[in-house]
């Protein structure tokens, strides 16, 4: 069974606008949850993360939101530029084994 | 280049043949991971050392994989007798035990004909 979820495997914005990815996971477990962007035959970049003792964590256009008691987390990138493009991969850090717990990934696209 | 590199980037090779992998950590990284990344799927967990010590291993893992880390430094990843559905894309990253530094490699994509 997936322990973390992206249901949505692609998504399309227009430049400027709100881009909002979702994740959902099962296990209370770990409480470090990361998104990783991926370009084309590259490996993925860290981009933002979040402990479950916060609620929000800010980094320029990029906000992550985690809601514990809906096991929910999403990404928030405002304004979105043509450059966000990329597959985005939700994390969770599963700190016994030091290893990362992916979600399928979502790509954006984002329109000129 | 003080990254992750993995060679070579890509790798063609016959079913049955055997292939290695090789990964360099960001030097003062002591902890090492390999990850396995399928089309359409996100990256999966195989394997973790600390130093030269492999200290986890996944159940994806089969008989067919081994990994190394001699000395602590780089690391190898061979898959022997080599079937289809190890075509792959195969992902290093290193860390220096913090989350921050999780950092992943470019990868080495492996097709299996």
């Amino acid at each position: 069974d997936q322990q973390v979820k992206q249901n949505s495997p692609s998504l399309s914005v227009q430049e400027g606008r709100i881009s909002i990815l979702n994740c959902d996971y099962t296990n209370s477990m770990f409480d470090y949850f990361l998104w990783y962007k991926k370009y084309p035959a590259e490996g993925p970049t860290f981009l933002i993360s979040i402990s479950s003792i916060k609620d929000k964590n800010e980094d320029g256009r990029f906000t992550v939101f985690l809601n514990k008691s809906a096991k929910h987390l999403s990404l928030h990138i405002v304004p979105s530029q043509p450059g966000d493009s990329a597959v985005y991969f939700c994390a969770e850090y599963q700190g016994g084994s030091e290893k990362l717990v992916f979600g399928k990934g979502t790509k954006l696209t984002v329109n000129p | 280049d003080t990254g992750v590199s993995q060679n070579p980037r890509h790798k063609i090779t016959k079913r049955g043949q055997n292939v290695t992998f090789r990964c360099d950590p960001i030097s003062e990284h002591n902890r090492l991971y390999w990850y396995r990344q399928t089309l359409g799927q996100g990256p999966e967990f195989l394997t973790y050392f600390q130093n030269e010590a492999q200290l986890e291993k996944s159940r994806l893992l089969s008989d067919r994989f081994s990994a190394e880390r001699p000395k602590g430094s780089f690391s190898t990843l061979e898959i022997q007798r080599t079937e289809q559905g190890d075509s792959a894309m195969y992902l290093c990253a290193s860390s220096p035990g913090q989350l921050y530094g999780y950092t992943f490699g470019s990868g080495t994509r492996l097709t299996v004909v």
